[in-house]
């Protein structure tokens, strides 16, 4: 189809691993968020990037997060020595500037 | 800074009433967009509306019912004939130069 989507829809790993998440934007789109969502919780922004500009990291919660945009598309998400407060649903959305946000089906990472 | 506040953590109906999901929020800025989203048990947020600040006309789309006042800062959504298919959290955001800020979600749960 055409949304966002994610990549994997379920992470399991063990605690003090590194993991990367994946996201591919809608085509075209030139902003790219991160978000986080833990159990119950409200979305936490995480990251922003908009075409070629520095993107915007100050929602990152530590710094063994991590993200990149590789040519204007695809971004990954890395933790660092996944510690178990990091479990939660990692959402990636794509817009266009300030239009809508449409977000991907979201990845699910259990830290053990 | 800009907050939203959504101050109904549950709701619970039965099927075929109408319900209201209040959003109050708080800006500096002048141009901003509100949004909803929903989140069925799925997972995944699903858009349903953006209205932009100059533009305080209500809308109606089927059940779905905004209505924006600027004067009390408030976006609320009503659901008309509620149907256990509208069971899901509901999110309420605001949007000003790039980033979306969440309120914390209503569970909305429709019996039959």
């Amino acid at each position: 189809g055409a949304g966002v989507s994610q990549s994997p829809s379920n992470k399991v790993t063990e605690k003090g691993k590194d993991v990367e998440l994946r996201c591919d934007p809608i085509s075209g789109h030139t902003a790219l968020y991160w978000y986080r969502q833990s159990l119950g919780q409200g979305l936490e922004f995480l990251i922003y990037f908009q075409g070629n500009s520095a993107p915007d990291k100050s929602g990152l919660p530590s710094d063994r997060f991590s993200a990149e945009r590789t040519g204007g598309s695809v971004s990954t998400l890395t933790i660092q020595r996944t510690q178990q407060e990091d479990s939660a649903v990692y959402l990636c959305a794509s817009t266009l500037l300030r239009d809508t946000q449409y977000f991907g089906p979201g990845t699910r990472l259990t830290v053990l | 800074a800009q907050k939203v506040t959504q101050a109904q953590t549950e709701i619970s109906v039965v099927e075929k009433e109408d319900v209201t999901l209040d959003c109050v929020y708080e800006t500096r800025d002048t141009t901003y967009y509100l949004f909803w989203y929903k989140q069925p048990p799925s997972g995944e947020l699903v858009f349903l509306i953006r209205r932009n600040s100059f533009d305080e006309q209500n809308e109606i789309s089927g059940r779905y019912s905004w209505n924006f006042q600027k004067s009390t800062s408030s976006f609320n959504f009503t659901i008309t004939a509620s149907q256990v298919v509208d069971s899901a959290v509901y999110f309420c955001a605001l949007s000003e130069l790039r980033q979306l800020t969440f309120g914390s979600g209503t569970q909305l749960t429709v019996l039959p």
